[in-house]
């Protein structure tokens, strides 16, 4: 069975705690991606990994942290610097960045008490 | 800023209808994507449509693409209530691979 996890689904944090949100494929993909979404908006793009043990910053990196170890996983960490966390991270992969369709993960909800 | 953004916000419709929404994009592209979210959950793919094609269909969606117009839009049929979801466009900004997604449009279609 195919396909890139999230784990866990509802994530509750106090402030000023680090919180690791788990991404795992088995697609086979290069290139895998963190998003934030914010309530009635678009994707914003954290970070994103052309392959293992390679990242890059997306648009709004500052205060999130991530390893890519392995091919299929790329963990994300929520650091205490992110001034507001509560978000849905969303985490994609696709076979090579330079490939047009992206693959969602379920979603992981934080928020912070 | 946003490479592409959706129009309208909202759209409520009653089964059967048509939906059209829209997006609008600002540099050039080599391609433009539409996707799917059902509430509090992950994006699904629909359809990409490539700079050097006007239109494709797949199944109930129609999408079209005026690059003169920087715009693409997308048409769902005789929706029925299982369409109601969130739909984003989606496209790299000139000279990157990464897309960039729009705010979305909220589709309802009641019963």
């Amino acid at each position: 069975d195919g396909g890139i996890t999230q784990s866990p689904k509802y994530l509750f944090r106090k402030e000023g705690q680090n919180v690791t949100l788990s991404c795992e494929q088995n697609l086979n993909h290069d290139a895998m991606y963190w998003y934030r979404q914010d309530p009635g908006q678009g994707l914003r793009l954290i970070y994103y990994s052309q392959i293992v043990n390679d990242f890059q910053k997306g648009d709004i990196a500052e205060g999130y942290s991530v390893s890519r170890e392995k091919k299929e996983s790329f963990p994300l960490t929520v650091t205490s610097a992110q001034k507001n966390p509560t978000a849905f991270y969303l985490c994609a992969s696709s076979i090579k960045v330079s490939t047009d369709t992206q693959y969602f993960g379920p979603g992981t909800r934080l928020t912070v008490l | 800023s946003q490479q592409g953004e959706e129009d309208p916000q909202a759209l409520s419709i009653q089964e059967g209808e048509n939906a059209t929404m829209n997006c609008s994009y600002k540099t050039s592209i080599n391609n433009l994507q539409w996707y799917r979210q059902n509430s509090g959950r992950g994006l699904v793919h629909l359809i990409l449509i490539r700079s050097n094609e006007r239109e494709k269909h797949s199944g109930r969606l129609r999408v079209t693409l005026d690059t003169s117009k920087k715009s693409s839009s997308l048409l769902i049929t005789a929706s029925r209530a299982a369409d109601t979801a969130s739909y984003f466009c989606a496209t790299p900004p000139g000279g990157s691979y990464i897309p960039t997604f729009g705010r979305g449009t909220s589709l309802i279609v009641h019963p």
